[in-house]
Protein backbone atom coordinates (compact mmCIF):
# COMPACT_ATOMS: atom_id res chain seq x y z
CA UNK A 1 0.00 0.00 0.00
CA UNK A 2 0.80 3.58 -0.75
CA UNK A 3 2.77 5.02 2.07
CA UNK A 4 4.52 8.71 3.20
CA UNK A 5 6.20 8.86 6.33
CA UNK A 6 8.02 11.93 7.32
CA UNK A 7 10.87 12.96 9.52
CA UNK A 8 12.83 15.36 10.62
CA UNK A 9 11.01 17.71 12.42
CA UNK A 10 11.43 18.87 15.97
CA UNK A 11 12.29 22.27 17.56
CA UNK A 12 14.80 24.97 15.77
CA UNK A 13 16.17 27.84 17.32
CA UNK A 14 15.21 31.21 14.51
CA UNK A 15 17.78 31.74 11.97
CA UNK A 16 19.01 27.81 12.09
CA UNK A 17 18.25 25.29 9.57
CA UNK A 18 16.16 22.34 9.27
CA UNK A 19 16.01 19.21 7.20
CA UNK A 20 12.79 17.33 6.70
CA UNK A 21 12.49 13.93 4.71
CA UNK A 22 9.65 11.86 3.46
CA UNK A 23 10.07 8.24 2.92
CA UNK A 24 7.79 6.79 0.23
CA UNK A 25 6.81 2.86 -0.58
CA UNK A 26 4.37 0.93 -2.16
CA UNK A 27 4.24 3.08 -5.39
CA UNK A 28 7.21 3.87 -8.08
CA UNK A 29 8.14 7.04 -6.83
CA UNK A 30 10.31 8.03 -9.45
CA UNK A 31 7.32 8.86 -11.54
CA UNK A 32 5.57 11.03 -9.17
CA UNK A 33 5.62 14.95 -8.60
CA UNK A 34 5.29 15.41 -4.43
CA UNK A 35 4.13 18.54 -2.15
CA UNK A 36 4.76 19.64 0.72
CA UNK A 37 2.00 21.24 2.37
CA UNK A 38 2.18 22.62 5.62
CA UNK A 39 -0.45 23.58 8.54
CA UNK A 40 0.04 25.80 11.25
CA UNK A 41 -1.30 24.97 14.77
CA UNK A 42 -4.63 25.67 14.37
CA UNK A 43 -4.81 27.26 10.94
CA UNK A 44 -5.73 25.98 7.59
CA UNK A 45 -3.30 24.29 4.89
CA UNK A 46 -0.58 25.80 3.25
CA UNK A 47 1.08 24.63 0.06
CA UNK A 48 4.87 25.03 0.08
CA UNK A 49 6.83 23.34 -2.60
CA UNK A 50 6.62 20.41 -5.23
CA UNK A 51 9.05 18.96 -7.08
CA UNK A 52 8.00 17.38 -10.98
CA UNK A 53 9.08 13.48 -10.93
CA UNK A 54 12.72 13.65 -12.28
CA UNK A 55 13.12 16.41 -9.68
CA UNK A 56 13.87 19.00 -13.03
CA UNK A 57 10.97 21.53 -12.44
CA UNK A 58 10.36 23.08 -8.42
CA UNK A 59 8.18 25.61 -7.29
CA UNK A 60 7.65 27.33 -4.05
CA UNK A 61 5.22 29.35 -2.55
CA UNK A 62 6.21 32.75 -1.99
CA UNK A 63 6.28 32.59 1.92
CA UNK A 64 9.49 30.08 1.63
CA UNK A 65 11.33 30.89 -1.73
CA UNK A 66 14.98 31.47 -1.35
CA UNK A 67 14.66 29.58 2.20
CA UNK A 68 13.42 26.72 1.75
CA UNK A 69 14.71 23.80 -1.16
CA UNK A 70 12.74 20.70 -1.75
CA UNK A 71 15.08 17.74 -3.32
CA UNK A 72 14.52 13.99 -3.91
CA UNK A 73 16.53 10.81 -4.32
CA UNK A 74 15.12 8.57 -6.61
CA UNK A 75 17.17 5.95 -5.83
CA UNK A 76 16.11 5.84 -2.09
CA UNK A 77 12.91 6.94 -2.76
CA UNK A 78 12.70 9.71 -0.87
CA UNK A 79 12.38 13.39 -0.66
CA UNK A 80 13.46 16.12 0.59
CA UNK A 81 12.84 19.55 2.04
CA UNK A 82 15.66 22.21 3.53
CA UNK A 83 14.65 24.84 5.63
CA UNK A 84 16.72 27.65 6.13
CA UNK A 85 16.77 31.04 8.04
CA UNK A 86 13.88 29.20 9.72
CA UNK A 87 11.23 32.08 11.48
CA UNK A 88 8.63 31.58 13.92
CA UNK A 89 6.03 31.83 11.31
CA UNK A 90 7.46 28.48 9.98
CA UNK A 91 5.78 26.63 12.50
CA UNK A 92 3.48 23.84 11.63
CA UNK A 93 3.02 20.18 10.59
CA UNK A 94 4.68 19.55 7.34
CA UNK A 95 3.09 17.15 5.20
CA UNK A 96 4.30 15.36 2.17
CA UNK A 97 1.81 14.71 -0.41
CA UNK A 98 1.80 12.74 -3.68
CA UNK A 99 0.56 14.82 -6.55
CA UNK A 100 -1.50 12.55 -8.97
CA UNK A 101 -3.47 13.24 -12.36
CA UNK A 102 -5.54 10.99 -13.80
CA UNK A 103 -8.38 10.92 -16.81
CA UNK A 104 -7.27 15.05 -17.02
CA UNK A 105 -7.76 15.28 -13.10
CA UNK A 106 -5.53 16.30 -10.54
CA UNK A 107 -5.23 16.24 -6.74
CA UNK A 108 -3.22 15.28 -3.58
CA UNK A 109 -4.24 11.51 -3.01
CA UNK A 110 -1.90 10.27 -0.67
CA UNK A 111 -0.35 11.97 2.59
CA UNK A 112 2.17 11.50 5.12
CA UNK A 113 0.66 11.93 9.27
CA UNK A 114 3.12 14.67 8.86
CA UNK A 115 6.13 16.14 11.35
CA UNK A 116 5.83 19.26 13.31
CA UNK A 117 8.61 21.58 12.92
CA UNK A 118 8.56 24.26 15.66
CA UNK A 119 10.63 27.35 15.37
CA UNK A 120 11.12 28.96 18.85
CA UNK A 121 13.66 30.70 21.08
CA UNK B 1 -3.21 34.27 -8.27
CA UNK B 2 -6.33 32.62 -7.49
CA UNK B 3 -7.83 32.79 -4.11
CA UNK B 4 -10.35 30.33 -2.74
CA UNK B 5 -12.85 31.52 -0.19
CA UNK B 6 -14.83 28.90 1.96
CA UNK B 7 -18.10 29.46 3.87
CA UNK B 8 -19.44 29.31 5.99
CA UNK B 9 -16.47 28.93 8.72
CA UNK B 10 -18.13 27.01 11.06
CA UNK B 11 -21.66 25.01 10.45
CA UNK B 12 -23.35 23.46 13.50
CA UNK B 13 -25.01 20.75 12.23
CA UNK B 14 -27.15 17.14 13.92
CA UNK B 15 -26.43 13.64 12.46
CA UNK B 16 -28.90 12.67 9.87
CA UNK B 17 -29.04 16.29 8.70
CA UNK B 18 -27.61 18.15 5.36
CA UNK B 19 -24.81 19.63 5.29
CA UNK B 20 -24.02 21.71 2.72
CA UNK B 21 -20.71 23.55 2.11
CA UNK B 22 -19.12 26.24 -0.45
CA UNK B 23 -15.90 27.33 -2.11
CA UNK B 24 -15.60 30.31 -3.92
CA UNK B 25 -12.59 31.15 -6.30
CA UNK B 26 -11.87 34.24 -7.26
CA UNK B 27 -11.55 33.48 -10.92
CA UNK B 28 -13.14 30.56 -12.93
CA UNK B 29 -11.17 27.63 -12.74
CA UNK B 30 -11.05 24.04 -14.44
CA UNK B 31 -13.48 21.33 -12.76
CA UNK B 32 -10.17 19.13 -12.92
CA UNK B 33 -8.22 20.70 -10.59
CA UNK B 34 -10.53 21.23 -7.81
CA UNK B 35 -10.63 18.95 -5.13
CA UNK B 36 -11.89 18.59 -1.42
CA UNK B 37 -10.39 16.88 1.53
CA UNK B 38 -11.76 15.92 4.73
CA UNK B 39 -9.70 16.33 8.07
CA UNK B 40 -9.94 15.21 11.73
CA UNK B 41 -8.26 16.60 14.68
CA UNK B 42 -4.68 15.13 14.81
CA UNK B 43 -4.74 13.34 11.73
CA UNK B 44 -3.76 14.28 7.84
CA UNK B 45 -6.21 15.05 5.13
CA UNK B 46 -7.87 12.50 3.28
CA UNK B 47 -8.83 12.78 -0.53
CA UNK B 48 -12.70 13.09 -0.65
CA UNK B 49 -13.65 14.60 -4.18
CA UNK B 50 -11.39 15.09 -7.09
CA UNK B 51 -12.45 16.44 -10.36
CA UNK B 52 -15.38 18.88 -8.60
CA UNK B 53 -17.36 15.81 -8.50
CA UNK B 54 -15.89 12.50 -8.26
CA UNK B 55 -15.68 10.56 -5.28
CA UNK B 56 -12.12 9.17 -4.14
CA UNK B 57 -11.92 5.32 -3.76
CA UNK B 58 -13.31 4.04 -0.84
CA UNK B 59 -15.46 7.33 -0.32
CA UNK B 60 -19.23 6.65 0.90
CA UNK B 61 -22.16 8.02 -1.34
CA UNK B 62 -23.58 10.37 1.16
CA UNK B 63 -20.94 12.64 0.18
CA UNK B 64 -20.93 14.54 -3.86
CA UNK B 65 -19.30 17.53 -5.13
CA UNK B 66 -20.72 19.51 -7.69
CA UNK B 67 -20.24 23.28 -9.20
CA UNK B 68 -17.97 24.74 -12.12
CA UNK B 69 -16.31 27.79 -13.02
CA UNK B 70 -16.15 29.84 -9.45
CA UNK B 71 -18.38 28.22 -7.51
CA UNK B 72 -18.24 24.74 -6.29
CA UNK B 73 -20.62 22.48 -3.43
CA UNK B 74 -19.79 19.76 -0.87
CA UNK B 75 -22.81 17.88 -0.02
CA UNK B 76 -23.19 15.59 2.66
CA UNK B 77 -26.64 13.99 2.53
CA UNK B 78 -27.64 12.45 5.88
CA UNK B 79 -24.41 13.00 8.46
CA UNK B 80 -23.04 10.46 10.06
CA UNK B 81 -21.31 11.00 13.42
CA UNK B 82 -18.11 10.42 11.74
CA UNK B 83 -18.13 13.46 9.13
CA UNK B 84 -17.91 15.95 11.94
CA UNK B 85 -14.31 17.37 10.82
CA UNK B 86 -12.97 20.08 8.52
CA UNK B 87 -13.51 20.01 4.96
CA UNK B 88 -11.04 21.66 2.59
CA UNK B 89 -11.07 22.71 -1.08
CA UNK B 90 -8.09 22.79 -3.04
CA UNK B 91 -7.34 24.22 -6.89
CA UNK B 92 -4.80 22.40 -7.99
CA UNK B 93 -3.10 24.77 -10.45
CA UNK B 94 -0.50 26.00 -12.38
CA UNK B 95 0.43 29.68 -10.62
CA UNK B 96 0.93 28.56 -7.95
CA UNK B 97 0.79 24.74 -8.26
CA UNK B 98 -1.67 24.26 -5.46
CA UNK B 99 -3.97 26.46 -3.08
CA UNK B 100 -6.06 25.59 -0.89
CA UNK B 101 -9.42 27.05 0.60
CA UNK B 102 -9.33 28.54 4.61
CA UNK B 103 -11.84 25.59 5.26
CA UNK B 104 -15.17 24.52 6.57
CA UNK B 105 -15.02 23.12 10.48
CA UNK B 106 -18.30 20.90 10.87
CA UNK B 107 -19.13 20.54 14.26
CA UNK B 108 -21.71 18.63 15.94
CA UNK B 109 -24.94 21.06 16.74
Amino acid sequence: QVQLVESGGGVVQPGRSLRLSCAASGFTFSTYAIHWVRQAPGKGLEWVAVISYDGSNKYYADSVRGRFTISRDNFENTLYLQMNSLRAEDTAVYYCARGYCSGGNCMNDYWGQGTLVTVSS
Amino acid sequence: EIVLTQSPGTLSLSPGERATLSCRASQSVSSSYLAWYQQKPGQAPRLLIYGASTRATGIPDRFSGSGSGTDFTLTISRLEPEDFAVYCCQHYGSSPPSTFGQGTKLEIK
